[in-house]
C-alpha cells in the first residue's frame, strides 16, 4: 500500500460530460502529481501541485483543469468528455524534489 | 530533460538475473536516474535510484556507468512476480518525473 487514495476506482460516464477525480496523498506529502496512461501508452504527465499552488503542466488539456485543497488532497476535473479521454488517471505524492514517487492505484475512466 | 531508452520487451527465466538496460545518453550531471515498475494497471512501483554510484536495495540492485550515459537494473533472482513493465526514467531540472516512456515488458517464465 503506497498509503495514496485515489477514487473512485472506476467511473463510466458519456461523451460531453465532466467528472471529477480525487486524490489523497500520503500523509505528509506536500506535492501531488497527476499522470494520463492510455492503452498501451506511457504516462503522461498532466499537472503538478505543491502545497496548493500549481508548479508545473505538462500535456493538459484546456478542458482540464486541476487543484488542491489546504488538507493537500487534490481533485482533477475533466469537462466535455470525449472518447479518447478513457483512460488509467494516476495521481501520485512526493515529499519534495529528487525523491521517489508514490503512486495511488488510479481510476479507471471509460468514456461511452 | 534528458530521454531514456529501453528496449520495449524481454524474458528471464525464474531464478535467473534479469537486467535490464536503459540509455539516457543526453542525462546532465545533476539529474537523478530512476526506476519504477507498473504490475498490471496497478500504480506504478519505486524500485530505486541513483546519481553516480551503483546502489542495491532489497528490490534491486542499479548499475550507472562511469559516464552515466547508461545504466542497468538488476533483478538478482527474477519471481513470476516480477513480470510487469520497468521504467527507466531520468528525473527533470523541476525534480520530478515527467513522462514515463513505454518502458521494458519483462515476462519471467517458468
Amino acid at each position: 500500500d503506497s498509503g495514496v487514495t485515489q477514487t473512485p476506482k472506476h467511473l463510466i460516464t458519456a461523451t460531453g460530460q465532466r467528472v471529477t477525480l480525487r486524490c489523497s496523498p500520503r500523509s505528509g506529502d506536500l506535492s501531488v502529481y497527476w499522470y494520463q496512461q492510455s492503452l498501451d501508452q506511457g504516462l503522461q504527465f498532466l499537472i503538478h501541485y505543491y502545497n496548493g499552488e500549481e508548479r508545473a503542466k505538462g500535456n493538459i488539456l484546456e478542458r482540464f483543469s486541476a487543484q488542491q485543497f489546504p488538507d493537500l488532497h487534490s481533485e482533477l476535473n475533466l469537462s466535455s468528455l470525449e472518447l479518447g479521454d478513457s483512460a488509467l488517471y494516476f495521481c501520485a505524492s512526493s515529499v519534495g524534489r529528487d525523491v521517489p514517487l508514490h503512486f495511488g492505484n488510479g481510476t479507471r475512466l471509460t468514456v461511452t | 530533460d534528458a530521454k531514456t531508452t529501453q528496449p520495449p520487451s524481454m524474458d528471464c527465466a525464474e531464478g535467473r538475473a534479469a537486467n535490464l538496460p536503459c540509455n539516457h545518453s543526453t542525462i546532465s550531471g545533476n539529474e537523478y536516474v530512476y526506476w519504477y515498475r507498473q504490475i498490471h494497471s496497478q500504480g506504478p512501483q519505486y524500485i530505486i535510484h541513483g546519481l553516480k554510484n551503483n546502489e542495491t536495495n532489497e528490490m534491486a540492485s542499479l548499475i550507472i556507468t562511469e559516464d552515466r550515459k547508461s545504466s542497468t537494473l538488476i533483478l538478482p533472482h527474477a519471481t513470476l512476480r516480477d513480470t510487469a513493465v520497468y521504467y527507466c526514467i531520468v528525473y527533470s531540472n523541476s525534480g520530478y518525473a515527467l513522462n514515463f516512456g513505454k518502458g521494458t515488458s519483462l515476462l519471467v517464465t517458468p
